[in-house]
């Protein structure tokens, strides 16, 4: 149980273009999600912070315009990378938590990523 | 932004000898201590979730133990075999939810 998905796994694309990677809990239902990115030989960062239903809360730092999230349904959430530059080509990873009062509330579940090159 | 670090970053181990790592965190608002494994090109996977000081969980051939006083973890893993090799990742949750990762030990187990 408590599996996610995220989908592409994957992706190269032009400068300037737009990219959606989407994060499906696959047999859970899940209010939070999160969103990550990792920098070669760094930690995992959080990125945002996604609920079901309303506004992500975007860490210091980080571009709400250029990182759209959006929380659509229980088991799904979207990261839209918006006119991608080359310095947006990174490693993105989505996590989902589960509803409270769930035993496992505290963990999140993560995705398997999604490599993103822009050229 | 908390600062999470963990050592080793790499170690290669026989297979059949133990090994430990270490994970140090600040000690102040300290909500939960996760570890995960992850390998290649697959999720996260969650090992144990760590709370009060002292706790010592259990998995398998794995256990980690914790220390919120001082601020670390340490991961063992008794008997190692090649099917362990992968990243072993410790995160700090705060009282805000927030999960801050360190960035990892690799490990390689050689057959």
């Amino acid at each position: 149980g408590a599996v996610v998905s995220q989908h592409p796994s994957r992706v190269i694309c032009k400068s300037g273009t737009s990219v959606k990677i989407e994060c499906r809990s696959l047999d859970f239902q899940a209010t939070t999600m999160f969103w990550y990115r990792q920098f070669p030989k760094k930690s995992l960062m959080l990125m945002a912070t996604s609920n079901e239903g309303s506004k992500a809360t975007y860490e210091q730092g980080v571009e709400k315009d250029k990182f759209l999230i959006n929380h659509a349904s229980l088991t799904l959430s979207t990261l839209t990378v918006t006119s991608a530059h080359p310095e947006d080509s990174s490693f993105y990873i989505c996590s989902a938590r589960v509803l409270p009062g769930h035993s496992s509330y505290n963990e999140q579940f993560f995705g398997p990523g999604t490599r993103l090159t822009v050229l | 932004i908390l600062n999470v670090e963990q050592s080793p970053q790499s170690l290669h181990v026989q297979e059949g000898d133990s090994t430990n790592f270490t994970c140090s965190f600040p000690s102040s608002n300290f909500y939960a201590l996760h570890w995960y494994r992850w390998e290649t090109a697959k999720s996260p996977e969650a090992l144990f979730v760590m709370t009060l000081n002292g706790d010592e969980k259990k998995k398998g051939r794995i256990s980690a133990t914790l220390n919120t006083k001082e601020g670390y973890s340490y991961l063992y893993i008794k008997g190692s075999q090649p099917e362990d090799s992968a990243t072993y990742l410790c995160a700090s949750l705060t009282g805000a939810n927030n999960l801050f990762f360190g960035t990892g030990t690799r490990l390689t187990v050689i057959p």
